[in-house]
């Protein structure tokens, strides 16, 4: 079956440096990838698609890149700030489903 | 716009008893979903509508039953809930296939 895998334990980072977080999958083919930001309490918020035939995609301080042969994506926050402490999530979107897979989502914590 | 919007936003149930989650969404959205989100699990479809008057079964669907009133509402309903529907439930819309999806603030169901 379908299984995504991102990294489980907390990333914890200082202000001002990058974070990376990982997403994972295996016996899946996907057609797309998201990623959302979830704060305790509260419901996922959209980021960034990044589709199959794309490498990497950027919007202000994040960056993603998607590698359909490692099966792996990577969400790069640069310049990180106490405010991109969240959880955040990696989806993949087949062909011709609305249907995303979400992973667990890793916490990231950013300290003065 | 308020966007997507959940009722109730905390419930507690007894083993048995039976209720209805409302999801209602401003977006002139095609597809709705519903999600639950449990520790460890990241977030699980139950079910999901891709258009007014369909309704398919998502990864997690026994216990659970759907009605797309119209192209705004997407209820879900606990016929007899259970210990193990302890969750939190997000409902989400998207514009179709492919689009990002939009969640609303969730419900946290406790069911003794």
């Amino acid at each position: 079956s379908q299984k995504i895998e991102q990294n489980s334990e907390a990333l914890n980072i200082q202000e001002g440096k990058t974070a990376t977080l990982t997403c994972n999958y295996t016996n899946y083919s996907p057609a797309y990838l998201q990623w959302y930001r979830q704060d305790p309490g509260r419901g996922p918020v959209f980021l960034l698609l990044i589709r199959e035939n794309e490498k990497e995609k950027r919007k202000e301080r994040l960056k993603v890149t998607f590698d359909t042969t490692l099966k792996q994506s990577l969400f790069h926050i640069t310049a990180s700030q106490p405010a991109d402490s969240a959880t955040y999530l990696c989806a993949l979107g087949g062909y011709n489903t609305d249907k995303l897979i979400f992973g667990t989502g890793t916490r990231l914590q950013v300290f003065p | 716009n308020a966007g997507v919007t959940q009722t109730p936003k905390f419930q507690v149930l007894k083993t048995g008893q039976s209720m209805t989650l409302q999801c209602a969404q401003d977006m002139n959205h095609n597809s709705m979903y519903w999600y639950r989100q449990d520790p460890g699990m990241g977030l699980r479809l139950i079910y999901y509508s891709a258009s007014e008057g369909t309704t398919d079964k998502g990864e997690v669907p026994n216990g659970y039953n759907v009605s797309r009133l119209n192209k705004r509402e997407f209820s879900l309903r606990l016929e007899s809930a259970a210990p193990s529907q302890t969750s939190v439930y997000f409902c989400a819309s998207s514009l179709g296939s492919q689009d990002t999806q939009y969640f609303g603030p969730g419900t946290r169901l406790t069911v003794l």
